[in-house]
């Protein structure tokens, strides 16, 4: 099966200017999420949808973070304006289900640089 | 608030030599564990999960050991080659949603 599918694979802006990337999970895949990996660090989960609904975006930072999965298939993550400490690699994954304990597949990742 | 802490950051053995990876997580009521490999600028991939109804699972040369009581759950790598060099994160479910919460990472550094 195809993989998760994610672009781009990179993007450098100035800070206060805005972005988006771009998510297509594996098909039938029901969950979908978007992680935040700094330099050093494990993934740290921004939102998480069933279907096209959210789970979980207790960790957005919602006055510059949004996110869309409109459709319940492809998904969208936008950050206006984007500050300095933003600059991360932006995973996403997808898994079958609502329980956890199905695999997540990650995507390869969109690596922004905020200049 | 929930936690993950993974050790050490950093691990260099002598390829044959085992490693062994550790975390500790907050929540009791944690049920799912899985390990996940990155290599440089790559994704990450799933080497192997544990749920909480088990307390050991193998696959090859790999391994996991979940202690619930203590709240711990251990990598083990035994017969030690070049390729398995990566980061390595542990995670644990956590949260009302059951989401999947990472350690920070160790790089395993397996010298030839």
């Amino acid at each position: 099966e195809a993989g998760v599918a994610q672009s781009p694979r990179y993007k450098i802006i100035e800070k206060r200017q805005s972005v988006a990337f771009w998510c297509n999970p594996i098909s039938g895949h029901a969950t979908l999420y978007w992680y935040q990996q700094i330099l050093g660090q494990g993934p740290k989960l921004l939102i998480q949808f069933q279907n096209n609904g959210v789970v979980d975006d207790s960790q957005l930072p919602k006055d510059r973070f949004s996110a869309e999965r409109l459709k319940g298939v492809d998904s969208t993550l936008k950050i206006q304006p984007a500050k300095l400490e933003d600059s991360a690699v932006y995973l996403c994954a997808s898994n079958r289900g609502q329980q956890t304990y199905n695999e997540q597949f990650f995507g390869p990742g969109t690596r922004l640089t905020v200049l | 608030g929930e936690n993950v802490e993974q050790h050490p950051s950093t691990l260099s053995v002598q390829e044959g030599d085992s490693a062994v990876i550790k975390c500790t997580y907050s929540d009791s009521a944690s049920n799912y564990f899985p390990w996940y490999k990155q290599e440089l600028g790559k994704r990450p991939q799933l080497i192997i999960d544990i749920r909480s109804n088990v307390g050991e699972k193998k696959d090859q040369r790999i391994a996991v050991t979940l202690n619930k009581t203590a709240k711990h759950f251990s990598l083990h790598i035994t017969e030690t080659q070049p390729e398995d060099s990566a980061v390595y994160f542990c995670a644990a479910s956590l949260g009302s949603a059951r989401q999947l919460t990472f350690g920070s990472g160790t790089q395993l550094t397996v010298l030839p």
